[in-house]
């Protein structure tokens, strides 16, 4: 079964950072990859699919890259709303998520 | 506008069985499949399956074959979740999920999700 393997485990960025986190699969898997974002009691949104592609109202400041085993989700200007856990998945077969990042303010 | 509504928070005690419900709208129900994923306190997200909602056949993670069981009431867009002989790990927040692609594609991208329902397993 692949495994996704997200890095690092949490972060603390101030606001106007950059900050990049990673996803990293145990096979290749093109670029079958999705982000999610997820707040504290909230459901996770959709952010990237398809490795790179931004979903419907997403802020440009996010963008996905990588390809095969090795994948990003870089947020540019770090704003104060983007604390939140971060998951990536696998979206094929049996979807299997990462255990997150969790990206903190200072 | 696209919605999927849950059902409501449940207390259970061990041994006992639970039925949560994902009530869709907004889109033909038939045309998408629904997903499951459990979220246990303080844990990450875990894909439990998923059903077909065209045939009804439902499809189960290794870790959710047994005592979980994905049903249908197509005529009310509803998805159900059921548990049975529940046990303290079954303590989790279990989402609804939604596929971006029709329920033709293999590619499970969620862009619409049910708020989640909280089932405690204590006894």
């Amino acid at each position: 079964n692949i495994v996704m393997t997200q890095s690092p485990k949490s972060m603390s960025i101030s606001v106007g950072d950059r900050v990049t986190m990673n996803c990293k699969a145990s096979q290749n898997v093109g670029n079958n990859i999705a982000w999610y974002q997820q707040k504290p009691g909230q459901s996770p949104k959709l952010l990237i699919y398809y490795a790179s592609n931004r979903y419907t109202g997403v802020p440009d400041r996010f963008t996905g890259g990588g390809y095969g085993t090795d994948f990003t989700l870089t947020i540019n200007s770090v704003q104060a709303e983007d604390a939140a856990f971060y998951y990536c998945q696998r979206i094929y077969n049996s979807p299997p998520f990462g255990a997150g990042t969790k990206l903190e303010l200072k | 506008q696209i919605q999927l509504v849950q059902s409501g928070p449940e207390l259970k005690k061990p041994g006992e069985s639970v039925k949560i419900s994902c009530k869709a709208s907004g889109y033909t129900f038939t045309d998408y499949a629904m997903h499951w994923v459990k979220q246990a306190p303080g844990k990450g997200l875990k894909w439990m399956g998923w059903i077909n909602t065209y045939t009804g056949k439902p499809t189960y993670a290794d870790d959710f074959k047994g005592r979980f069981v994905f049903s249908l009431e197509a005529s009310a867009s509803t998805a159900n979740l059921q548990i049975s002989n529940l046990k303290n790990e079954d303590t989790a927040t279990y989402f609804c999920a939604r596929p971006a692609g029709h329920i033709t594609t293999t590619r499970y991208y969620f862009d619409y999700w049910g708020q989640g329902v909280m089932v405690t397993v204590s006894s």
